[in-house]
């Protein structure tokens, strides 16, 4: 199995702050990475899919980039309703894997 | 508007069974495959199991860990989808979510409140 490994587990910011999450991938998985957010008690939420689509409805300051094995999620400037655990997930011949998940804190 | 609501969950004892359903709503069902992801306590998201549409042969797919003891399948004429899990390890203690599956079959676009299963004796 593909093995997903995000950097770092847990993140303290402050609000307005631009912030960078890490997911890298085992060996290559093209630009089949998505990312979703997860508070606590709720489903998961796609942000993004395909290593850089928006999902509908989901506000431009998420952004998503790379390919093959290494991949960010990027938040250009960070509102409090962003804080809460991020998860990407990889999709590569029908073989699924979240990473481990980071948890985003305010500062 | 895309609705998930699942049902089903519960404390069972080791070695026994359990099955969760589905209804879906809001979308042409039959036209989407579905999956089951699970979500230990505290813990991260773990795929569990996918079902292709019936255009696609409505194959299955399962993860190592519960593949020979789950099974999932879908009633299109229902728009349900089940998780039938037999005999239940306490790890499979988790909530479960059903998801529909993006057009491209690559990750989750909706996802149910989920159900939580408690595996204890």
């Amino acid at each position: 199995d593909i093995q997903m490994t995000q950097s770092p587990s847990t993140l303290s910011a402050f609000v307005g702050d631009r912030v960078t999450i890490t997911c890298r991938a085992s060996q290559s998985i093209s630009r089949w990475l998505a990312w979703y957010q997860q508070k606590p008690g709720k489903a998961p939420k796609l942000l993004i899919y395909k290593a850089s689509s928006l999902e509908s409805g989901v506000p431009s300051r998420f952004s998503g980039s790379g390919s093959g094995t290494e991949f960010t999620l990027t938040i250009s400037s960070l509102q409090s309703d962003d804080f809460a655990t991020y998860y990407c997930q990889q999709y590569n011949s029908f073989s699924i894997t979240f990473g481990q998940g980071t948890r985003l804190e305010i500062k | 508007e895309v609705q998930l609501v699942e049902s089903g969950g519960g404390l069972v004892q080791p070695g026994r069974s359990l099955r969760l359903s589905c209804i879906a709503s809001g979308f042409t069902f039959g036209d989407y495959a579905m999956s089951w992801v699970r979500q230990a306590p505290g813990k991260g998201l773990e795929w569990v199991s996918f079902i292709r549409s019936e255009p696609y042969g409505g194959t299955t797919q399962y993860a190592a860990s519960v593949k020979g003891r789950f099974t999932i399948s879908r009633d299109d004429s229902k728009s349900i989808v089940y998780l039938q899990m037999n005999s239940l390890k306490t790890e499979d203690t988790a909530v479960y979510y059903c998801t529909r599956v993006n057009s491209d079959g690559s990750c989750y676009s909706y996802w149910g409140q989920g159900t939580l299963v408690t595996v204890s004796s």
